[in-house]
């Protein structure tokens, strides 16, 4: 079966700190995959997309980086947090070719 | 600029009725539009999505009317049920792979029993 995890999910950070945010996942290979960000109630911004180990595109920039060092990994991190970086962060693939991105279950931050 | 706009972020309707999400676009190279829905505490999962070469896609009580010359589509909710209440996401791209897809900013479903 294809499936996709995010790690951790739910992290409470301070102001400063590093972060990393992983996303797997199993049962098809070379997928694309996204990072989005979403703030309490609101829209979802994609941040990262990535079509092949070690290649990432950067779609909007929040002092944030992206990795992908595995075909079925892909990394958020940040050497510093900000009090902007609270929210949700969700992982996306694509399943089938031609179709929309599917979600994993997000990770939670909260920056304190 | 929003370049996907709902225009309701709250809609309520009694169990039984039919909702409809309006949701218009700016980019005329917009060409795929996949409609989300998101609980709370979730991620979005994926509900049904339309290419522009169609004017309509139905997925059981789901259905999206897609109107190419004046930029706009809807989803239309058949029968809804309390179970259906949440945020509703229209999102649009250029092509259908994922990149650079734009989401609007949601609309937040209630169905009252």
């Amino acid at each position: 079966a294809q499936t996709i995890h995010q790690w951790p999910v739910a992290e409470i950070k301070a102001v400063g700190s590093p972060l990393s945010l992983g996303c797997t996942i199993k049962g098809k290979s070379s997928p694309n995959l996204y990072w989005y960000w979403q703030a309490t109630g609101g829209t979802l911004q994609q941040l990262f997309y990535s079509i092949t180990v070690g290649q990432v595109e950067s779609v909007v920039q929040l002092n944030l980086s992206a990795s992908r060092p595995k075909d079925d990994q892909f990394i958020l991190s940040t050497e510093k947090l900000l009090l902007s970086h609270s929210g949700f962060y969700l992982c996306a693939w694509v399943k089938l070719n031609n179709q929309a991105p599917l979600f994993g279950e997000g990770t939670r931050l909260s920056v304190l | 600029q929003q370049q996907v706009r709902q225009s309701s972020q709250s809609l309520t309707v009694w169990e039984g009725e039919t909702a409809i999400l309006n949701c218009s676009y700016e980019n005329s190279a917009f060409d795929y539009f996949p409609w989300y829905q998101q609980f709370p505490g979730e991620g979005p999962a994926l509900l049904i999505a339309i290419r522009s070469v169609s004017d309509k896609k139905e997925d059981g009580r789901f259905t999206i009317f897609f109107n190419k010359r004046e930029k706009n589509l809807s989803l239309h909710i058949k029968d809804s049920q309390p179970g259906d209440s949440a945020t509703y996401f229209c999102a649009a791209s250029e092509g259908s792979s994922g990149n650079k897809l734009i989401f609007g900013i949601g609309t937040l479903l209630s169905v009252k029993p």
